[in-house]
């Protein structure tokens, strides 16, 4: 398995903020890399996958950079709704594994 | 669109099965470039991939899990379930359903992009 690490754990930001959040594989995993949004009680959402490109729909304050086995997630300027769980996923070799999350909270 | 929907009990008496479905609408589970997972959640925790499915029926599943799982696709219908078997306290979690796209080969993933609302299933006497 690939574990994957995410930092900070959580953070507390202002409306307006510039984010970014880490997360780093053990090893190469080229792009194949997800980024996913979770609102408590909901379901993930998939924002960024390839690493950098942007899903469907997604904002375009969120963006997302890296290769190999470091990658970023950017919020560029933190809005309400972006209060979340955040978690990279690595789809490069079976078992797919999430990072442990990133919380965005409210300062 | 696709959205996808869980079914299942919500409580399990340990040592026994967990029998869970995702029922495909809005499109049919053999068109495109999919595959069909299941990732669950445990209370107050992060996500765990439990395991996909493909068209042609093929599973990989979580080494962790794998001599407990076991998942099938129902092409005619439109459904894909998860089995797993002689469960404890531990598998107590919110179990989410999902498609993953991909293209090429080897393939290569775009990730979860739709995903049911999730059910919640105890495991408990």
């Amino acid at each position: 398995a690939i574990p994957l690490t995410q930092s900070p754990s959580s953070l507390s930001a202002f409306v307006g903020d510039r984010v970014t959040i880490t997360c780093r594989a053990s090893r190469d995993i080229d792009t194949a890399l997800a980024w996913y949004q979770q609102t408590p009680g909901k379901a993930p959402k998939l924002l960024i996958y390839h690493a950098s490109s942007l899903e469907s729909g997604v904002p375009s304050r969120f963006s997302g950079s890296g290769s190999r086995a470091d990658f970023s997630l950017t919020i560029s300027s933190l809005q309400p709704e972006d209060f979340a769980t955040y978690y990279c996923q690595q789809l490069s070799t079976f078992p797919f594994t999430f990072g442990p999350g990133t919380k965005v909270e409210i300062k | 669109q696709v959205q996808l929907q869980e079914s299942g009990p919500g409580l399990v008496k340990p040592s026994e099965t967990l029998s869970l479905t995702c029922t495909v609408s809005g499109g049919s589970i053999r068109s495109g470039n999919y595959s069909w997972g299941w990732i669950r959640q445990p209370p107050g925790k992060g996500l765990e991939w439990i395991g996909n499915i493909y068209q042609s029926g093929t599973p990989y599943y979580n080494p962790s899990l794998k001599s407990r799982v076991t998942m099938f696709v129902d092409t005619y219908r439109n459904q894909f379930s998860l089995k797993l078997t002689s469960v404890t306290a531990a598998d107590t979690a919110v179990y989410y359903c999902a498609r993953l796209g991909y293209r090429g080969w080897p393939y290569d993933y775009y990730g979860f992009d739709v995903w049911g609302l999730g059910t919640t299933v105890g495991v408990s006497s």
